[in-house]
């Protein structure tokens, strides 16, 4: 299986500022999938990339996924203090739909008012 | 309605013990998951079950037998529980070939004192 590094760890940031969290993999990623946690709670899904070079868009967070597909990165703009929690990238061996993620460990992210 | 539901949502229990942790989801998916998240967060893969076969086994104990009287269900049994099994696990489920990603239950916190 493979191995995600996510950066950063954590991340505080001032409401109303963007910020951008990375995902990366020495192999290449078959379906890249973002949650967010909530501290205490379950994961949220997100977004789900597949193809080089993909960017999806919900609200104020973009996703995307690079040419090579060993990196992706998610980007807030305008954060809110919902935008807080713990945000993990996960993604499969190969391509299915079904073979369970692989999870990076998360970044932990404050927004401070 | 929700997709993916465990019970109980938190357990506390004595070393030594036996406990179950059962997950159903209602949204026909064919594969099911068990994941543990640590007290650093990390989320990581423990078994999956598709048709009723185990297609995924990492490493975990054999304390841990996950158990699957159905497609819709998939039971986490563990025997003699230890101290380091204190986590937060989570059941989730995905459909084989679709795009629609996996759905999360909202965790099992359980406490082995």
């Amino acid at each position: 299986s493979q191995e995600l590094e996510q950066s950063p760890q954590s991340l505080i940031v001032q409401e109303g500022k963007n910020l951008t969290i990375n995902c990366t993999s020495s192999k290449t990623l078959y379906g890249l999938y973002w949650y967010k946690q909530k501290y205490g709670e379950g994961l949220i899904f997100l977004m789900m990339l597949q193809k080089g070079g993909e960017e999806k868009s919900h609200e104020k967070i973009t996703a995307k996924l690079d040419e090579k597909k060993q990196q992706s990165s998610l980007h807030i703009t305008a954060s809110q203090p919902s935008h807080a929690g713990i945000y993990l990238c996960g993604a499969e061996d190969s391509g299915g739909g079904a073979d369970g993620l692989t999870f990076g460990k998360g970044t932990h992210l404050i927004i401070q008012p | 309605d929700t997709a993916v539901s465990q019970t109980p949502k938190y357990l506390v229990t004595q070393m030594g013990n036996d406990k179950s942790i059962k997950c159903e989801q209602n949204l026909g998916h064919d594969t099911m998951y068990w994941y543990k998240q640590d007290s650093k967060k990390f989320l990581k893969i423990m078994f999956s079950y598709n048709n009723k076969e185990l297609i995924i086994n990492e490493t975990v104990p054999n304390r841990f037998s996950p158990k699957s009287p159905d497609k819709a269900h998939l039971n986490l049994h563990i025997n003699s529980l230890e101290l380091g099994d204190s986590a937060v696990y989570f059941c989730a489920s995905s459909m084989r070939g679709s795009n629609y990603g996996y759905t999360f239950g909202s965790g099992t916190r359980l406490t082995v004192v």
